[in-house]
């Protein structure tokens, strides 16, 4: 169901610093979880996305762990830049299913 | 390669107005979605297409949105009338088939409802 939450509403970091965002997710049936990221006036934009048989998944800066366990999901940000500012979704896909979306958090970085 | 096309980009209209949202996926994207994105919260699905056929609508409020994808290309989402809490961005996205695709989303009309 729409089950996928984020466990902090908003996040400040220094530039350079790494950046941990986190989510649950609580639909033991979603078999592919993918990260968004949402500027100001656009749309959300894909940034990396990672399947149940998977627990780790690397991009450009990006990490993402899943933790089938605990129902746990979490984007790792990399020396975070002033670009990264922006609001970040988790979502999850269930077998043939729709994708739901958590409700984001807004990541500030600091000079 | 163009991305998702969506316009207006703003629309404000009273309570009780109708109003229309258009939108033009990606060349060749057969999937085609309707989401409300509420302040503070994370896009909600209204209505999915595959083609011209609609494969989920379970969330759309049928008594007052409709849409519609004609020949399997651009869609419109109309809401008619409209309430004060249908206030909100409406995405449309689009992917190349169902399922775990990437969906590419366009940059949304925000509309407010007087």
């Amino acid at each position: 169901g729409e089950s996928v939450g984020l466990h902090l509403p908003t996040l400040s970091v220094q530039e350079g610093d790494n950046s941990i965002i986190n989510c649950a997710y609580s639909n033991s049936a979603s078999d592919y979880f993918i990260w968004y990221k949402q500027e100001s006036g656009k749309g959300p934009q894909f940034i990396i996305d990672i399947r149940s048989n998977m627990d780790k998944r690397q991009g450009q800066r990006v990490t993402v762990l899943l933790n089938k366990t605990v129902k746990h999901l979490s984007l790792q940000i990399a020396a975070t830049q002033p670009g990264d500012s922006a609001v970040y979704f988790c979502a999850e896909n269930p077998v043939g299913g729709r994708l739901y979306f958590g409700r984001g958090t807004q990541l500030t970085v600091w000079p | 390669e163009a991305g998702v096309a969506q316009s207006p980009r703003y629309k404000i209209i009273e309570k009780r107005q109708s109003v229309a949202f258009w939108c033009n996926p990606i060349s060749g994207h057969a999937t085609l979605y309707w989401y409300q994105q509420i302040l503070g919260q994370g896009p909600k699905l209204l209505i999915q297409f595959q083609n011209n056929g609609v494969v989920d609508d379970s969330q759309l409020p049928k008594d007052r949105f409709s849409a519609e994808r004609l020949k399997g290309v651009d869609s419109t989402l109309k809401i008619q009338p409209a309430k004060l809490e249908d206030s909100a961005v409406y995405l449309c996205a689009s992917s190349i088939g169902q399922g775990t695709y990437e969906q590419y989303f366009g940059p949304g009309t925000r509309l407010t409802v007087t």
